[in-house]
């Protein structure tokens, strides 16, 4: 597709259960970001794969986030034992290999709520 | 790691004057440099960039200038409209494919008619 894809729009949890986010990158790109935009606007970065691997996880929460990118599948990104920190707006990005590198293009979002 | 700093917070401005926002980088390896407007409850969406061997960029009434010495680059947009309200953020990144991207704590520009 000509847009990254996320699914769901909006995500309700209570505090300990498990939340999955989906993303499809643009058709022909090579590498996905996650990022977490939290209430104050401010942008985390998660993790990046090139592809099905993993890229650059430095951002990530050990303990309870995990992401997968498999071959023809949307790649995930999932919160086990959610906590109300968790709530964000959390948004997957594209970008391709080849010129002009490092275009990174945004996903609607994933708003996740954890009461 | 990467740190940018975004100035200022918020920005009022008169329809058709001038918006300047600021951004500094302490990276010196940094050398791809995009701007993104996201309205509210959308994506942000890249709206210019530069990278560090150009020093200015410019795409109708946005422009973009980028000082390598300094570590710093800035977004101007000119005539603006109500519909440039926003909120504006920079970001860093380093050389090369698939470099996440370091954003600045963003920009809402509020342009009054």
């Amino acid at each position: 597709g000509e847009e990254v894809a996320q699914t769901p729009k909006h995500l309700v949890r209570g505090e300990g259960q498990k939340a999955k986010l989906y993303c499809a990158p643009i058709k022909g790109h090579s590498y996905v970001f996650w990022y977490q935009q939290v209430l104050k606007n401010e942008f985390k970065f998660l993790i990046s794969f090139q592809n099905e691997n993993v890229f650059d996880e430095t951002g990530m929460p050990k303990e309870r986030f995990s992401a997968k990118c498999l071959p023809n599948s949307p790649c995930s990104l999932e919160i086990q034992a959610t906590k109300l920190e968790d709530s964000a707006v959390y948004f997957c990005a594209s970008s391709q290999t080849g010129v002009p590198y490092n275009e990174q293009f945004f996903g609607p979002g994933t708003r996740l709520t954890v009461l | 790691g990467e740190n940018v700093e975004q100035h200022p917070s918020t920005l009022s401005v008169q329809e058709g004057d001038s918006a300047v926002i600021k951004c500094t980088y302490s990276d010196s390896a940094s050398n791809y440099f995009p701007w993104y407007k996201q309205e509210l409850g959308k994506r942000p969406q890249l709206i210019i960039d530069i990278r560090s061997n150009v020093g200015e960029k410019k795409d109708q009434r946005i422009a973009v200038t980028l000082n390598k010495t300094a570590k710093h680059f800035s977004l101007h947009i000119t005539e603006t409209q109500p519909e440039d309200s926003a909120v504006y953020f920079c970001a860093a990144s380093g050389e090369g494919y698939g470099n996440k991207l370091v954003f600045g704590a963003g920009t809402i520009l509020r342009v009054k008619s």
